[in-house]
């Protein structure tokens, strides 16, 4: 089983600054990576898929790189609505599909 | 649009059994994998098991193995997702979420969207 771990847990931004969330993977998944954001009280929405490709109606400032077992998701200009758990998912070696911990974004 | 919707909230007593529904509209409920995944509150993310609903050839994570049936009904497109000998550590809200798109034999774009609403499973004596 790949276990997938984020880092920080916690990422405290202003406003408008930017984020960098980052996604280790224990091997190798090559670009089968996605992005999850989670509101509080809803389900996750997916931000980004294939490591890099934004998901449908996904603004420009969500951005996603990497390959292999690094990846970064970064929000270039926080709005009040990108505060909110990411997750990063593995579907290259499946099943079992895994996801990181989270990293929760949250208002400095 | 593409929507998953769920049956409501359960409440059940330990060692009892839950059924959970997920009704896809809006694309065709054959061609795509159906996910389960659980969220225990104020937790992560955790994956169960998956289902095509063509073959009805499905997988289950280790931990619910002999515990967890996923099925489903193709005339209503809707997937079921069954829980049995509940326990207090099966609190948590359950979603369905759309897989790979299937064909073949072969499944692509293995990423889950869309999500199901979420249906919030309370196990309690």
């Amino acid at each position: 089983e790949i276990v997938m771990m984020q880092s920080p847990a916690t990422l405290s931004v202003s406003p408008g600054e930017r984020a960098t969330l980052s996604c280790r993977a224990s091997q190798s998944v090559s670009s089968n990576l996605a992005w999850y954001q989670q509101k509080p009280g809803q389900a996750p929405r997916l931000l980004i898929y294939g490591a890099s490709t934004r998901a449908t109606g996904i603004p420009a400032r969500f951005s996603g790189s990497g390959s292999g077992t690094e990846f970064t998701l970064t929000i270039s200009s926080l709005q009040s609505e990108d505060f909110a758990v990411y997750y990063c998912q593995q579907y290259n070696n499946w099943p079992p599909w895994t996801f990181g911990q989270g990293t929760k974004v949250e208002i400095k | 649009q593409v929507q998953l919707v769920q049956s409501g909230a359960e409440v059940k007593k330990p060692g009892a059994s839950v059924k959970v529904s997920c009704k896809a509209s809006g694309y065709t409920f054959t061609s795509y994998d159906i996910n389960w995944v659980r969220q225990a509150t104020g937790q992560g993310l955790e994956w169960m098991g998956w289902m095509n609903p063509n073959s009805g050839n499905t997988g289950y994570a280790q931990k619910f193995q002999g515990r967890v049936t996923m099925t489903r009904n193709t005339s209503i497109s809707t997937a079921y997702m069954e829980l049995s000998s509940l326990r207090s550590e099966d609190t948590a809200v359950y979603y369905c979420a759309r897989g790979g798109y299937c064909t073949g034999g072969v499944c692509l774009n293995n990423w889950f969207d869309p999500w199901g609403q979420g249906t919030l499973v309370t196990v309690s004596s």
